[in-house]
């Protein structure tokens, strides 16, 4: 199992310019969810999903999309990056079932918005 | 929703000990402690159930105070490869389905020799 990956692994983008940061897993996994992860701040959570075709909204979604149309893909969209979106972005996902205790992370996508 | 954690950093010798809080401001359901290396991605330890028994894994056990909203990290006779950021990661309700985990701003913990 390759659990968690995400591509690309660093990407430097341009104000204004889109971008899609890729999320897939193999665990069948119903649950799959962004974080971004800013010095000082922790993990925020940006989007989730609790299965295909659903998705909704997490702490701080401004300026990102998402959607999932297969249970293993979850994509992040930026539509005009903005140099405050320079941050790690981690995708993650977990079962949904009651004894599904822990969160699997991808290895995380570095992003730079000049 | 964010849980608030404590210390921010804290920095070891080889064998001491160090003790990690987090509190939130609500009611908690449960919560989960993740260690992340530098670079790396967090990895789960272990989670604490309302209700539950303390947790351990190996010298690193913890505890959840139902009733301070508080739940505390052990680190016992630290080792070099304890080093990292500490998360812990909370929940408000039972999970029966899809339970968003809100994190708190970690602990930068450093063993030295």
């Amino acid at each position: 199992n390759a659990g968690v990956t995400q591509t690309p692994k660093f990407q430097v983008l341009k104000t204004g310019q889109s971008m899609t940061l890729q999320c897939a897993q193999d665990m069948n996994h119903e649950y799959m969810s962004w974080y971004r992860q800013d010095p000082g701040m922790g993990l925020r959570l940006i989007h989730y999903s609790v299965g295909a075709g659903i998705t909704d909204q997490g702490e701080v979604p401004n300026g990102y999309n998402v959607s999932r149309s297969t249970t293993e893909d979850f994509p992040l969209r930026l539509l005009s990056a903005a140099p405050s979106q320079t941050s790690v972005y981690f995708c993650a996902s977990r079962g949904l079932a009651a004894t599904d205790n822990e969160q699997f992370f991808g290895p995380g996508t570095r992003l730079t918005v000049l | 929703q964010q849980p608030v954690q404590s210390p921010q950093a804290v920095i070891l010798r080889e064998g001491e000990d160090a003790v990690i809080n987090c509190s939130s401001s609500k009611a908690l359901y449960s919560v989960h402690w993740y260690r992340q290396k530098h670079g790396e991605a967090p990895v789960f330890l272990m989670i604490l159930l309302k209700g539950g028994e303390q947790k351990g894994h190996d010298k690193i056990s913890a505890s959840f105070n139902e009733k301070k909203q508080q739940s505390s990290l052990y680190l016992t006779a630290s080792q070099l490869s304890y080093s990292g950021t500490y998360f812990c990661g909370t929940e408000n309700f039972p999970k029966t389905g899809a339970n968003n985990l809100f994190f708190g701003t970690g602990t930068r913990l450093t063993v030295i020799p």
